[in-house]
């Protein structure tokens, strides 16, 4: 199995720009989940879905990000406008309901908002 | 709400010896628990997990021990390597809502 791709892996770009962040979950998994994490603040979840649906967005931090799942393979992560304390390592991850409980993360989007 | 504490924030240990990683949880409807290790630049990654209806597993050097009267459960790696430095996560979760309530992380050190 290939895991969790997230793309870009590292993204760099100027404050006021529109961010797309991707994701492919596990082939099977219903569940996925976006995550930021910062040294400050650790891990947060910003959103979660199931079966395509967003479930919980109270972690979405402002109206500037938006989520979508058009797809079971597809996810997308958007800010727009970004801003500089926007920058973080955004991971996602997907879990399969009916078998192991586990979360299996992405290898992550290292964000700079200059 | 609920949430899940972890102590210590740092744990340096001299090779070879034990450590030991501790967690609290709130939500008395959490079932299961589990650990991740995010090496420096990873993505964190299921190291063992445990659920309410056990107390104790293994796996080789590290193990994982639950108390639900008291609602903490703890990670313990014995004879550590250079390897096992990471920061290491706990979570819990209840079998209703899949979403994971994220202790903050413990830095481990091994000292060589």
């Amino acid at each position: 199995d290939a895991g969790v791709i997230q793309s870009p892996r590292h993204e760099v770009t100027e404050m006021g720009q529109e961010v797309t962040l991707r994701c492919k979950p596990i082939s099977g998994h219903d569940y996925l989940f976006w995550y930021r994490q910062t040294m400050m603040r650790g891990l947060e979840l910003l959103i979660y879905f199931n079966n395509n649906v967003p479930i919980d967005d109270s972690g979405m931090p402002e109206d500037r990000f938006s989520a979508k799942m058009p797809n079971a393979s597809f996810s997308t992560l958007k800010i727009q406008p970004s801003e500089p304390r926007d920058s973080a390592v955004y991971f996602c991850a997907s879990s399969l309901r009916g078998g192991r409980l586990s979360q299996h993360f992405g290898d992550g989007t290292r964000l700079s908002i200059l | 709400g609920e949430n899940v504490e972890q102590h210590p924030s740092t744990l340096s240990v001299q090779e070879g010896d034990s450590a030991v990683i501790k967690c609290t949880y709130s939500d008395s409807a959490s079932n299961y628990f589990p650990w991740y290790k995010q090496e420096l630049g990873k993505r964190p990654q299921l190291i063992i997990d445990i659920r309410s209806n056990v107390g104790e597993k293994k796996d080789q050097r590290i193990a994982v021990t639950l108390n639900k009267t008291a609602k903490h459960f703890s990670l313990h790696i014995t004879e550590t390597q250079p390897e096992d430095s990471a920061v290491y996560f706990c979570a819990a979760r209840r079998d209703s809502n899949y979403q994971l309530i994220w202790g903050a992380g413990t830095k481990l050190i091994i000292k060589p």
